[in-house]
């Protein structure tokens, strides 16, 4: 099977800018979840999306969304962008009743 | 309540040594706990995982002991090698909240050759 996959791997905006991640899920797979990476601040749970409905949400301003589609493949929005949105955006997928989460290799955001 | 504490922040061990990350929560609420490992550049990839009623997990050279009293749970790699230098975080969720993992800072281990 393919792991999950995320496109692009690496993007450069500006501020005030909106910018559009996307991830494929693991086939078979209908939960997705994005998470946040930074240096200081870790690895933060954004939000989760099961069978195209908003399951579970992290404490993000609401700049950052979300939706899923049909297939499963999901994306993330963030609006108005700010120097502190630089970061490595991670999505994982899971099994619906599973625990396990697999992640994909992540979109390096730069925000200047 | 939601925070996992995860130490120490680095690790340097000796090839053939044993490596031991420690991880603590407050939240009895959770009910699954895995390892990631990272690789710069990469995504967090599953290591091993254990459920609270169980003592200890192994798989390979890697065994998770969980302490549900002290409400701890580590991971020690036996005989380390210099490819398990990454970062390693632990996590913990909730059934009842889906794919929420709650991570700790992680550890970045690096074992000499």
């Amino acid at each position: 099977k393919a792991g999950v996959t995320q496109t692009p791997r690496y993007l450069i905006k500006t501020r005030g800018q909106q910018v559009t991640l996307s991830c494929s899920p693991i086939s078979g797979h209908r939960s997705v979840s994005w998470y946040q990476q930074t240096p200081g601040q870790g690895l933060q749970f954004l939000f989760e999306y099961f069978s195209e409905t908003q399951r579970n949400k992290g404490n993000f301003p609401g700049r950052f969304s979300g939706r899923q589609f049909s297939n499963s493949r999901s994306e993330m929005n963030v609006s108005t962008l700010e120097l502190g949105d630089s970061a490595l955006y991670l999505c994982a997928s899971k099994a619906g009743a599973g625990n396990e989460q697999f992640f994909g290799p992540g979109t390096r955001l730069t925000v200047l | 309540q939601q925070q996992v504490k995860q130490s120490p922040q680095s690790l340097i061990v000796q090839k053939g040594g044993i490596s031991i990350i420690n991880c603590a929560y407050e939240n009895t609420a959770f009910d699954y706990f895995p390892w990631y490992q990272q690789f710069p550049g990469k995504g967090p990839a599953l290591l091993i995982a254990i459920r609270p009623d169980v003592s200890e997990k192994k798989e390979g050279r890697f065994t998770i002991s969980f302490n549900k009293s002290a409400k701890q749970f580590s991971l020690h790699i036996m005989d380390s090698q210099p490819g398990d230098s990454a970062t390693y975080f632990c996590a913990a969720s909730m059934s009842n909240q889906g794919g929420k993992l709650i991570f700790g800072q992680g550890t970045e281990l690096s074992v000499k050759p």
